[in-house]
């Protein structure tokens, strides 16, 4: 039983470079989210989905694009990478209604 | 809107004192939830607790136990004669699953250290 999955766990980018993180779930959880943590703070919320083809965007989506083929995946898109975008990133997964969030381990990204 | 305050940016006590972490909330809603996360120095979340809105019963877990007061709007998390192993940043956190978007609010953490 994996959880939420994500990949890379460590990433450099060169600024204007483009990659995605990639977030898997086994558990047939409804809702998926992305966090970013920046040192020192909280963990802020990027987009968040319902469910498959349903896509929203959370505190802090400028600079990202996520999309929801499947219930299974929730990818994080970033087309042109800045310093600002250093940071860790979190995603996570639950069920409607039931507050059971189940948390990925994490990828730290550095923008170069 | 949801906001959660710990204002304690940084705790460091000696081993085996007793520490209390502060978290305080704000929310619209008489049905949510309450959350402690730690994050040792690995960097990966560990979820603590999870409080309904409804249950206001203290909770113990070990040398852990945490306080709900909704009149006070806060839920304080004591560690019990510290260890090393606690030191970590812990997060305080808030949900309100009703409104449909099942979002949880991050304080901005509290880093405790302990001292051997």
């Amino acid at each position: 039983n994996a959880g939420v999955t994500q990949t890379p766990k460590f990433r450099i980018l060169k600024i204007g470079q483009s990659m995605t993180l990639q977030c898997t779930q086994d558990m047939n959880h409804n809702y998926m989210y992305w966090y970013r943590q920046d040192p020192g703070m909280g963990l802020k919320l990027i987009y968040y989905s319902v469910g498959a083809g349903i896509t929203d965007k959370g505190e802090v989506p400028n600079g990202y694009n996520v999309s929801r083929s499947t219930t299974e995946d929730f990818p994080l898109r970033l087309e042109l990478a800045a310093p600002s975008q250093t940071s860790v990133y979190f995603c996570a997964s639950s069920y409607i209604g039931q507050a059971d969030y189940t948390f990925g381990s994490g990828t730290r990204l550095t923008v170069v | 809107a949801q906001k959660v305050t710990q204002a304690q940016t940084e705790i460091s006590v000696v081993e085996k004192e007793d520490v209390t972490l502060d978290c305080v909330y704000e929310t619209r809603d008489t049905t949510y939830y309450l959350f402690w996360y730690k994050q040792p120095p690995s960097g990966e979340l560990v979820f603590l607790i999870r409080r309904n809105s409804f249950d206001e019963q203290n909770e113990i877990s070990g040398r852990y136990s945490w306080n709900f007061q909704k009149s006070t709007s806060s839920f304080n998390f004591t560690i019990t004669a510290s260890q090393v192993v606690d030191s970590a940043v812990y997060f305080c956190a808030l949900s309100e699953p009703n409104f449909g978007n099942e979002k949880l609010t991050f304080g901005t953490g509290t880093r405790l250290t302990i001292i051997p």
